[in-house]
């Protein structure tokens, strides 16, 4: 079963500018996340997904982040513009809603590592 | 509210020797799941146990072991014998049982040297 895929896995960009990541979950997971994970600390949920629904985006800033998941498969999360402090790890993680006992665990993608200039 | 705590941030010792890294967890519900995920140098985070909150039985994985503990709110992880391999930060994660959301502890960095 392949896992979580994410891209790209690297992006340097400078300040004020856009950048956007990609995630595909595990076939068949109906939930999906975004997190930031800041060098040294652990991750912090941005946004949630049950399907293309969003179930959780209290802690995204909205001002400058947005996300989509459309038909419920693939997404995308946005930044516009960028400032230093969002150099980080985005992970993007998905978990099953409907195999029980797996589905109460997150599996993870490799993550996109951004460096703001 | 629920909180995860790993208080050790950063752990070293010599190839072969047992290590324990702590987890202690706050949660008002009755109902839930633990976590430990392991995040190699590559970034990405390696699922490696779950645990309910029924189930206190402790856990043995090869060189690796869990013990959760209720009365304490801990849920502990030894490696034994511990490889160069086991380098890596180790994160603990708490889920409550009613709501599909994570909470993460801060991670320990585990440095085993040859």
């Amino acid at each position: 079963e392949a896992g979580v895929a994410q891209s790209p896995r690297y992006k340097i960009i400078e300040k004020r500018q856009s950048v956007a990541f990609w995630c595909n979950p595990i076939s068949g997971h109906a939930t999906l996340y975004w997190y930031q994970q800041i060098l040294g600390q652990g991750p912090k949920l941005l946004i949630q997904f049950q399907n293309n629904g969003v179930v959780d985006d209290s802690q995204l800033p909205k001002d400058r982040f947005s996300a989509e998941r459309l038909k419920g498969v693939d997404s995308t999360l946005k930044i516009q513009p960028a400032k230093l402090e969002d150099s980080a790890v985005y992970l993007c993680a998905s978990s099953s809603a409907t195999t029980s006992g797996s589905r109460y665990t997150q599996y993870f993608g490799p993550g996109t590592r951004l460096t703001v200039l | 509210a629920q909180k995860v705590t790993q208080a050790q941030t950063e752990i070293s010792v010599v190839e072969k020797e047992d290590v324990t890294l702590d987890c202690v967890y706050e949660t008002r519900d009755t109902t839930y799941y633990l976590f430990w995920y392991k995040q190699p140098p590559s970034g990405e985070l390696v699922f490696l146990i779950r645990r309910n909150s029924f189930d206190e039985q402790n856990e043995i994985s090869g060189r690796y072991s869990w013990n959760f503990q209720k009365s304490t709110s801990s849920f502990n992880f030894t490696i034994t014998a511990s490889q160069v391999v086991d380098s890596a930060v180790y994160f603990c994660a708490l889920r409550i049982y009613n709501f599909n959301k994570f909470y993460f502890g801060s991670g320990t960095k585990l440095n085993v040297k040859p």
